[in-house]
């Protein structure tokens, strides 16, 4: 069955390092492909999407691109902060049901 | 627009007892989607309504059901509950065939 599979973590990093958290999907057909955002104690807010091959979402620094040749959709920021510390989420959806991976939490250093 | 707004926020039940989980839709949203997330998971897809019906759902058992009104807000109901049911329920909503779904802050259930 369709299935989202993302590094585990927990993943440390210091401020204004490089991250890269990576994901892969396995889809019957051709999803659209999001990452979610949890931060402590709160729900899921959207980060970023793409809904076809070779389409790079964006937002708060924030890249993934849709890649079909390799089923994947890594998540990368340049420089990351302390205040992106949270779990992240990598999913596909189809026909308004969203599928997730397990989730990976991420720890910034000051 | 107050987005998507689900109550309680935290609750408390025992074990065998049943519990109704509410959720209202962001404006001009039609179908109303509900997740299970246990504690260090993913969430995990319960079912959808769209047009007052279940449209879809996942692997949960018949314990699990739901309801959506004329206003499009909805509520899951979950009987006989059991200590595993325990999890963060979360509700999203979307437009249909437009894919992205916004989410509720989540009710927090806690069985004893």
């Amino acid at each position: 069955g369709d299935s989202v599979t993302q590094m585990e973590g927990p993943v440390t990093l210091s401020e204004e390092a490089f991250l890269t958290i990576n994901c892969t999907y396995t889809a019957t057909g051709y999803p659209s492909l999001f990452w979610y955002v949890q931060y402590p104690g709160e729900g899921l807010q959207l980060l970023l999407k793409a809904t076809k091959a070779d389409d790079k979402g964006s937002n708060k620094g924030f890249e993934a691109t849709y890649r079909k040749e390799t089923t994947s959709f890594h998540l990368e920021k340049g420089s990351v902060q302390v205040s992106d510390s949270a779990v992240y989420f990598c999913a596909q959806g189809r026909d308004d049901k969203i599928i997730f991976g397990k989730g990976t939490r991420l720890h910034i250093l000051p | 627009d107050a987005g998507v707004t689900q109550s309680p926020t935290h609750l408390i039940k025992t074990r065998g007892q049943q519990v109704t989980l509410r959720c209202s839709p962001k404006s001009g949203h039609d179908t109303v989607s509900w997740y299970q997330q246990a504690l260090g998971q993913g969430p995990q897809f319960i079912f959808q309504y769209y047009e007052e019906e279940e449209r879809q759902r996942g692997n949960f058992p018949d314990r699990f059901s739901g309801h959506q009104f004329p206003n499009y807000s909805s509520e899951l109901n979950v009987n006989a509950l059991l200590l595993g049911d325990s999890a963060l329920y979360l509700c999203a909503s979307s437009l249909a065939g437009f894919g992205e779904a916004f989410f509720g802050q989540g009710t927090r259930l806690t069985v004893v």
